[in-house]
């Protein structure tokens, strides 16, 4: 079973500072990875989507890396601003079998960025 | 366009009623998945449908839940005589192409107490 695992579970960080987030993956055969971003009360975002065979994808202040052989990503937030508070959530596709559509997710890491 | 609605946002129901959440992915979205969040944990993924076929239903929890899609649009997850480890929130999300391999896009979801 693929089970993933998100490190930290929570973070507080002032205004400015540029951070990392982790996520590890058991199975390796993914067909691709999602990062998320949840706000309290309301459905989740997407963010950055990596395919297998990619190795990292950038959107504005954001940047994802996917090392698919050792089971990790990687989000990096640049110069974090207090509205990038949120749940960020990590999440794989498998490649094979009958459960190819589904997502299989961490617990996430809640972000805390204060003025 | 619209995005992914869910209805009710909220429901408070007694142990042992019956409760009715639905789902209205957006327009021509073949993939439909249903998905359980558990206070502090990521979603766990609960069933998918492709049109009205409901090609994978793995992840329901207990014969008290059942899902139905049956003009390949609206979706309803049924949940008969709740128990009090059912409250959750529970998510609904759409994909455009068969399979789901593609971006899905999440609903509010319904926040379900069972007292």
């Amino acid at each position: 079973k693929q089970e993933v695992t998100q490190i930290p579970a929570a973070l507080s960080v002032p205004e400015g500072e540029n951070l990392v987030l982790n996520c590890s993956f058991t199975d390796s055969a993914i067909y691709n990875l999602q990062w998320f971003r949840q706000d309290p009360g309301k459905g989740l975002t997407s963010l950055l989507l990596i395919q297998s065979s990619q190795r990292e994808q950038t959107s504005g202040r954001l940047n994802a890396s996917l090392d698919k052989s050792s089971g990790r990503s990687t989000l990096y937030i640049a110069a974090s601003q207090p509205g990038d508070s949120a749940t960020y959530l990590c999440a794989v596709r498998r490649n094979r079998g009958s459960t190819l559509g589904r997502l299989y997710f961490g617990r996430g890491t809640q972000l805390t960025v204060w003025p | 366009g619209a995005g992914v609605s869910q209805s009710p946002r909220y429901k408070v129901a007694k142990r042992g009623q019956d409760v009715a959440l639905r789902c209205d992915p957006i327009s021509g979205h073949v993939s439909l998945f249903w998905y359980q969040q558990a206070l502090g944990q990521g979603p766990e993924f609960l069933t998918y449908f492709q049109n009205e076929a409901q090609l994978d239903k793995s992840g329901l929890p207990s014969d008290r839940f059942f899902a139905e899609r049956p003009e390949g649009s609206v979706s309803t997850l049924k949940i008969q005589r709740t128990q009090q480890e059912d409250s959750a929130v529970y998510l609904c999300a759409s994909s455009l192409p068969s399979g789901g391999l593609d971006t899905q896009y999440f609903g509010p979801g319904t926040r379900l107490t069972v007292l």
